[in-house]
């Protein structure tokens, strides 16, 4: 499957747990893109990240969320100490390069539950 | 504040007709507009995008017509297929600096589109 790869597609944490989750991008992208979906939303724009590097954090809460993209590896978004208002279907999106005229391309999201 | 905006939660057109899914927008700064289908439990995909120094885009049975002095574009699916049935999401895009670069997309709430047999 060439296509972006989210894991786990469903992820149930109890408040105050740490959740992770995880993107690898479609093959020969290095643009890597964070939306968060809640019920009945349109997805919101998080975090866009080029490798080692954080180009825009601007949709990011300011506290307990982070996001990385390694030389070697997947995507990584990082949630501390959860709480029930970040249950919502995460996505992650990849691009050949930069520019709007390069379209993302979507895995199929992480569902995180939180208890 | 919605930047994006459509306006029709859901949809219902009969198989073979036209279907018609309206976004407008408020930012002025937006340049570029792509629609997306997303089907339950999977991520968006891509459909068609138009960029705001046209006023139409054709790819197949997906056209996107943008009125820029009205701030409202729209996706034409002609025929509609039972297939077709799914959540459209409106998108935009800002670029920005000298190298574009633009960062993430801005989203509608999305039209649920029924394709009845």
């Amino acid at each position: 499957n060439a296509g972006v790869m989210q894991n786990p597609r469903h992820l149930v944490r109890r408040r105050g747990q740490e959740a992770r989750l995880r993107c690898s991008p479609m093959k020969g992208h290095s643009h890597v893109y964070w939306y968060r979906q809640l019920p009945e939303e349109g997805l919101k724009f998080m975090v866009y990240l080029q490798k080692e590097n954080i180009i825009d954090e601007s949709g990011m809460p300011k506290e307990r969320f982070s996001a990385e993209f390694p030389k070697e590896g997947p995507s990584i978004l990082r949630i501390q100490q959860v709480v029930r208002g970040d249950s919502a279907a995460y996505f992650c999106a990849s691009s050949e390069g930069q520019g709007a005229w390069q379209p993302q391309h979507f895995g199929d999201g992480t569902r995180l539950s939180i208890l | 504040d919605q930047q994006v905006k459509q306006n029709s939660p859901s949809l219902s057109v009969q198989e073979g007709r036209i279907s018609i899914l309206n976004c407008d927008y408020t930012n002025s700064m937006f340049d570029y507009f792509l629609w997306y289908k997303k089907y339950p439990a999977e991520g968006p995909t891509f459909l068609i995008s138009i960029s705001s120094i046209k006023d139409k885009n054709e790819d197949g049975r997906f056209t996107v017509f943008l009125n820029k002095s009205a701030k409202h574009l729209s996706l034409h699916i002609v025929p509609s297929q039972p297939g077709d049935s799914a959540v459209y999401f409106c998108a935009a895009s800002a670029t920005r600096g000298a190298g574009g670069g633009a960062d993430g997309l801005t989203f509608g709430k999305g039209t649920h589109l029924i394709i009845q047999p």
